[in-house]
């Protein structure tokens, strides 16, 4: 079975700063890792995904997040905050065709001027 | 636009009553995923159907239950509701093929029971 664990539910950062959402894994099989963004009152929307092809994972809006099998973590980070950037991020793990697919608590990352 | 459609977007229901939720998957996807999300909870997992057939089943309440019609739309109905019940409700599908599907959601029905 699948876990997700992000440390820290609330995350600040000024503007400009280097953003870093932690995200480790559980996972008994190989896993499929991603990030999803939540904007106020709005869906999920897909940040970025790993598939095993690159450790490092580019996304859109200028984030990346680097798979660590020896850590089980694929934290999420942008090298400069903008407060467009302001929103609840999950990350979620699943196996082949997306059964298990589970999310972690979600960080709630506020950007500040 | 993720092309994962939900109807309807607000709701407001008293205690007792019972709604269906409505979500048409992405034009090709055969797997629908049915979430809750509240504050107190988070995002829960509630049920997977594929190709109209349950796939998982999560933290479903028995007062839930949930659907696939051969034309691939969902529904999920929601009975006896309480207010605990108020929550975002999403709908995401994904497709079978390809390794590590992503599941694209949709923008969710809110519900309020009062």
């Amino acid at each position: 079975a699948q876990s997700v664990t992000q440390l820290g539910s609330h995350v600040s950062v000024s503007e400009g700063a280097l953003v870093l959402l932690r995200c480790n894994y559980s996972s008994s099989v190989p896993p499929y890792l991603f990030w999803y963004v939540q904007y106020p009152n709005q869906g999920l929307q897909l940040l970025l995904k790993y598939t095993s092809a690159a450790t490092l994972v580019k996304g859109i809006n200028g984030f990346e997040a680097e798979f660590k099998k020896s850590e089980t973590s694929f934290h999420l980070t942008k090298p400069s905050a903008h407060m467009s950037d302001a929103a609840e991020y999950f990350c979620a793990v699943s196996g082949t065709y997306g059964q298990n697919f589970v999310f972690g608590p979600g960080t709630r990352l506020s950007v500040l001027p | 636009d993720s092309g994962v459609t939900q109807t309807p977007k607000h709701l407001i229901t008293a205690t007792g009553q019972r709604v269906t939720l409505r979500c048409s998957p992405r034009s090709g996807d055969l797997s629908v995923y049915w979430y809750q999300q509240s504050l107190d909870q988070g995002l829960q997992f509630l049920i997977q159907y594929y190709n109209g057939e349950e796939r998982a089943k999560g933290n479903i309440l028995e007062r839930f239950s949930a659907q696939q019609f051969p034309d691939l739309h969902s529904e999920l109905n929601l009975s006896s509701l309480e207010l605990g019940d108020s929550a975002l409700y999403f709908c995401a599908s994904s497709s079978r093929t390809g390794s590590g599907n992503t599941i694209y959601f949709g923008e969710g029905s809110w519900l309020t029971v009062v």
